[in-house]
């Protein structure tokens, strides 16, 4: 079983839909919790952490579920600029700062 | 201010060659890594380093040499290239401590023919 799972996708999405994805990890130990967004052929950016009680920014919102080991990224109001990959990243507890990264699940959003 | 910068930005390498991929950073920051990223495998840490002068394994090791001589700067090396290094390659680096976030370079598009 991988560390940190998600499908893949795509998830094709219209304009101004609202869109959920979700997360599963293996090591309940794990302490912190990212999503990272990467577009097209370029370098993993920080999109935001997650929080235990749940955390919004802006249109993005996301939230853990430590008893099913679950993260998920909620996406409201999609915009064309949405469209990239979403990794969800995981640091297990006692690896310094090594973080364990998702495959990434694909959005695209469509006029 | 540069944040994280890599050299070269793609490389065609023959089996058998060697090559040195240059990461450089002006943040400061003490942690530095290096990743390979493949289709359907995600983001996997080849080496990190946790302050000049130290290097550790990561998860895909083999095949690799790192040093970090300098603060800013972390070399990633291939001694003898196998087409199963064909990869994109990334740096990233992070402050210590109870700060995680991970800022990445633009990446290296390797393929070893």
């Amino acid at each position: 079983r991988k560390e940190v799972e998600q499908d893949p996708g795509p998830f094709n999405v219209p304009e101004g839909a609202t869109v959920a994805f979700n997360c599963t990890y293996s090591n309940s130990a794990s302490q912190s919790f990212f999503w990272y967004r990467q577009d097209c052929r370029k370098e993993p950016k920080l999109l935001m952490s997650v929080y235990s009680s749940g955390n919004e920014d802006g249109r993005f919102t996301a939230q853990l579920n430590r008893a099913s080991q679950y993260i998920s990224l909620l996406i409201r109001d999609s915009k064309l600029s949405d469209s990239a990959t979403y990794l969800c990243v995981v640091k297990p507890t006692g690896t310094a700062s090594k973080l364990t990264f998702g495959t990434g699940t694909r959005l695209q959003v469509t006029l | 201010n540069a944040g994280v910068t890599q050299t070269p930005k793609f490389r065609v390498l023959k089996t058998g060659q060697s090559m040195t991929l240059l990461c450089a950073q002006d943040m400061n920051h003490e942690y530095m890594y290096w990743y390979r990223q493949d289709p359907g495998m995600g983001l996997r840490l080849i080496h990190y380093s946790v302050g000049e002068g130290t290097t550790a394994k990561g998860e895909v090791p083999d095949g690799y040499n790192v040093s970090r001589l300098k603060k800013q700067n972390f070399l990633l090396g291939l001694e003898s290239a196998a087409p199963s290094q064909t990869s994109v390659y990334f740096c990233a680096s992070s402050y210590a401590g109870t700060q995680e976030t991970q800022y990445f370079g633009p990446g290296t598009r390797l393929l070893v023919l």
